[in-house]
């Protein structure tokens, strides 16, 4: 069955470092999520991505945060200078049709621990 | 303004004691309304979508239902890997999607 895999799974890094988190979305999909959770908390939208190009981007999402699609598999989330309250798993996400609806797919997440 | 609430946020049952499980939405433009799983540390596992008032969808112990301002999961004599936090999401216009903050279930032996 098809899947959305991200790496790394965890990443520990220190505040004010750069990280990048990768994703590789379902190959026929066209519409492409970022999604991040506190621990114990919801599931927060930050950013979606269609045609190359960002779509829609939450309050969350501010200049620290970038998206790119380098290639015709990748789609990654950078987060320029971490802050502590950066930590959370982050979800990539991705759905079969632009304007057909349908289900989001997640991939497992990579949890950034910022110190 | 767009929003989906869930209730309980945390709910407690023996195995075997069926419950459900509320998801109350306001958005414009439904597009489908959707139910996931959630174990700790994982990402969410899509369970099913609704689409329309009226319309139900099943999976082992699980049932979904749907009206027009809420959804209810059903859980038929839960066991304990039944555990997990459930989701709702709603997809709005242009692709949007809206969580919940999700009902913890706790299925006791």
């Amino acid at each position: 069955e098809p899947e959305v895999t991200q790496t790394p799974s965890h990443q520990v890094t220190q505040m004010g470092q750069e990280v990048i988190l990768r994703c590789v979305p379902i190959s026929n999909h066209l519409y492409f999520y970022w999604y991040r959770q506190i621990l114990g908390q919801k599931v927060e939208f930050l950013v979606s991505f269609y045609n190359n190009e960002i779509s829609e981007k939450s309050e969350i999402f501010d200049d620290q945060f970038s998206v790119e699609r380098p290639d015709g598999s990748n789609f990654t989330l950078k987060i320029r200078s971490t802050k502590l309250e950066d930590s959370a798993m982050y979800f990539c996400a991705s759905i079969p049709l632009a304007g057909g609806g349908g289900e989001l797919f997640f991939g497992e997440g990579s949890r950034l621990t910022v110190l | 303004e767009d929003q989906v609430t869930q209730s309980p946020e945390a709910l407690r049952l023996q195995e075997g004691e069926s419950s459900s499980l509320n998801c109350s939405y306001t958005v414009s433009g439904l597009r489908g309304l959707f139910w996931y799983r959630q174990d700790p540390g994982k990402g969410p596992e899509f369970l099913f979508t609704l689409y329309s008032a009226g319309e139900e969808k099943e999976k082992e112990r699980l049932k979904a239902t749907l009206t027009k301002k809420e959804s209810f999961l059903h859980i038929t004599a839960p066991k304990p890997e039944d555990s997990a936090t459930y989701l709702c999401a709603v997809q709005g216009n242009f692709n949007k999607f809206y969580f919940g903050s999700g009902t913890k279930l706790n299925v006791k032996p």
